[in-house]
Parts: structure tokens; C-alpha cells; sequence
């Protein structure tokens, strides 16, 4: 079946740091690929996507690329700011399934200090 | 309406009482998912709706959970006979059918079983 691997958390960065959160996935075919993020007090939003190999998503600074060699994608930001806090959630569609509910790992804290 | 709404925001309820958790969908939004959040976990899939059809309802996990969408529109997931493992964040989203199948979620219905 399908799965999405997150590195453990959480994680803590000062303000300015650089951010790397690792994801892994297992699935048949190709899948299409999200990265949620869950602000606290708030419902899960889309923070990017990729539907095809070598694809890059990007959104507010963040960017991940489908990597299909290593069945990875990898969210990453040059620069992070207070406002990031929050958990990230990766998460993955089957292709060519009739039902396109998605699969996601669980999770990581982010928290960012001034 | 602007997004996906879900009621009510948080529950308690008394292990063997049954709940009902309301899920009103972005309008004109043909699919619609609940998932299951527990405590430190990813979203785990329950059930899909395409309009009033449920197509899949692989992730209940058991004859104690039921879902409708009588009307293609408002969703009611229902409980019968809750058992603290039932604890969990309640969640709700909606999307249109075809394309990128982007998910838009609610903002969650906590339910804690005493």
C-alpha cells in the first residue's frame, strides 16, 4: 500500500535559518504530491505541490521537487521567519485511482525563534 | 460558502453515547473525504463522497462509524456507541472533481470520549 515517511520532530530553528524537512514515499506508479501545513487554531492548507517527476512546487518561500529516483520530496526554505511555525504534513495521491484520497506521513513541528 | 465548515468545533461525549459531526463542503464542490486525526499523527483516510454516492468507505474502522451525504451537498459522520479510542480530530474537506484534486479542509471537529 501507499505511505509517506517524515523525519522525527520537531524541529527548532532561530529566525534566518535555513530549513530542510526530509519526506520519503512509497506508492505504485506515480503519485501526486503535497506538502500541508496546519497553522495553530487552524485547518490543514495546501502549502505546495507536484504531480510528475523533476517537478518543483513552490509557495511562500518554500520549495520541494519530485524526486523519483529517491522517491523523496524534500521541503525546503532559505529563510525562515516566525510566522512558519506550525506542523507540515506530507502527503501523497495514487495515480490513476478512482478515489483520490490522500495518504500523509505524520507530521513535524516546526517552531521558529526570533 | 468561503470554505469548508465543520460542526461542532469540539464534542465530549460519554463512552457508549452516539455523536453526529457535520461537514458543509465548499459549494459546487463535487468530491468530499473525512479523515480521522489522532493526537501526534497524520490524517488518516475514512470515507469518500462523490456528490451523494459513497465510493469508498475502506478507512472506518468499524460498523460503529457511518457516514451520508443525502443531498450531494452537507456530509454527517456518525458515531454510535463511542469508545475512548474514538478520540481524535474530526476532519472535513471537500474538492472539485477532476484536475489537481486539491483538498480544501475544515478546521476540524475535536472529539474527546470520557
Amino acid at each position: 500500500g501507499n505511505s509517506v515517511t517524515q523525519m522525527e520532530g520537531p524541529v527548532t530553528l532561530s529566525e534566518e535559518a535555513f530549513l530542510t524537512i526530509n519526506c520519503t514515499y512509497t506508492a505504485t506508479g506515480y503519485p501526486s504530491l503535497f506538502w500541508y501545513v496546519q497553522y495553530p487554531g487552524e485547518g490543514l492548507q495546501l502549502l505546495l505541490k507536484a504531480t510528475k517527476a523533476d517537478d518543483k512546487g513552490s509557495n511562500k518561500g518554500f520549495e520541494a521537487t519530485y524526486r523519483k529516483e529517491t522517491t523523496s520530496f524534500h521541503l525546503e526554505k532559505g529563510s525562515v521567519q516566525v510566522s512558519d511555525s506550525a506542523v507540515y504534513f506530507c502527503a501523497l495521491i495514487s495515480a490513476g485511482g478512482a478515489n483520490s484520497k490522500l495518504t500523509f506521513g505524520k507530521g513535524i513541528t516546526l517552531s521558529v525563534r526570533p | 460558502g468561503a470554505g469548508v465548515s465543520q460542526s461542532p468545533r469540539y464534542k465530549v461525549a460519554k463512552r457508549g453515547q452516539d455523536v453526529a459531526l457535520r461537514c458543509d463542503p465548499i459549494s459546487g464542490h463535487v468530491s468530499l473525504f473525512w479523515y480521522q486525526q489522532a493526537l501526534g499523527q497524520g490524517p488518516e483516510f475514512l470515507t469518500y463522497f462523490q456528490n451523494e454516492a459513497q465510493l469508498d468507505k475502506s478507512g472506518l474502522p468499524s460498523d460503529r462509524f457511518f457516514a451520508e451525504r443525502p443531498e450531494g451537498s452537507v456530509s454527517t459522520l456518525k458515531i454510535q456507541r463511542t469508545q475512548q479510542e474514538d478520540s481524535a480530530v474530526y476532519l472535513c474537506a471537500s474538492s472539485l472533481e477532476g484536475g489537481l484534486r486539491i483538498q480544501y479542509f475544515g478546521a476540524g471537529t475535536r472529539l474527546s470520549v470520557l
